[in-house]
């Protein structure tokens, strides 16, 4: 049962575009949010995260939006640069528990 | 800044083998998580511990075992190795003040021969 789920396994985007990934849940328990970036025989590397009491939180080019209703989040990175080309994870826990991660999407970012 | 560490980077083992993990939090970080990561799969949280005692578990085998010392490291101690144990381990950290937030180490990855 994959409580977190990302349905683009793959994304790409020109550099300087807007890149959009998108993260849905279906725990209502649910209550921080988190997306970690993940470069190839590397930890997962904090980027940004959300609580249940916000809607949005932006740090630089990064963006997070949560809509507890549609129990939806996503990660807006604006503007996109090569460096960004990673796998991005979106995760959630429960009152600081364990993490539950999504599958992951692929972001390739084209000059 | 200093980061989670964790050792080896890369273990070979034998099928029926031990092998042990070995995570070194972020300096005054607290709390030690294990998530094991399977070829094209997203990591799957094992187990936890808070100020040394176990806080809580997931889908971790009973083969494995995992403690949290005074210092904050933490072991994960893996016996009857099984070719599907093969997989990335990694820990993270985190802390009192910032429970929400695990900071990751750059992974074990264990190949079970």
């Amino acid at each position: 049962d994959q409580q977190v789920k990302q349905n683009s396994p793959s994304l790409s985007v020109q550099e300087g575009r807007i890149s959009i990934l998108n993260c849905d849940y279906t725990n209502s328990m649910f209550d921080y949010f988190l997306w970690y970036k993940k470069y190839p025989a590397e930890g997962p590397t904090f980027l940004i995260s959300i609580s249940s009491i916000k809607d949005k939180n932006e740090d630089g080019r990064f963006t997070v939006f949560l809509n507890k209703s549609a129990k939806h989040l996503s990660l807006h990175i604006v503007p996109s640069q090569p460096g960004d080309s990673a796998v991005y994870f979106c995760a959630a826990s429960r009152g600081a528990q364990k993490l539950v991660f999504g599958q992951g999407t692929r972001l390739t970012i084209n000059p | 800044a200093a980061g989670v560490i964790q050792s080896p980077r890369h273990l070979i083992k034998e099928k029926r083998e031990t092998a042990t993990l070995k995570c070194y939090p972020i300096p005054r970080h607290d709390t030690v998580y294990w998530y094991q990561q399977g070829p094209g799969q997203d990591p799957q949280f094992l187990i936890s511990f808070y100020e040394k005692m176990q806080s809580d578990k997931g889908s971790i085998p009973d083969r494995f075992s995992a403690q949290q010392f005074s210092d904050y490291h933490s072991e994960l101690n893996m016996s009857s190795l099984e070719l599907g144990d093969s997989a990335l381990y990694f820990c993270a950290s985190s802390s009192l003040g910032n429970l929400e937030t695990q900071y990751f180490g750059p992974g074990t990855r264990l190949l079970v021969l």
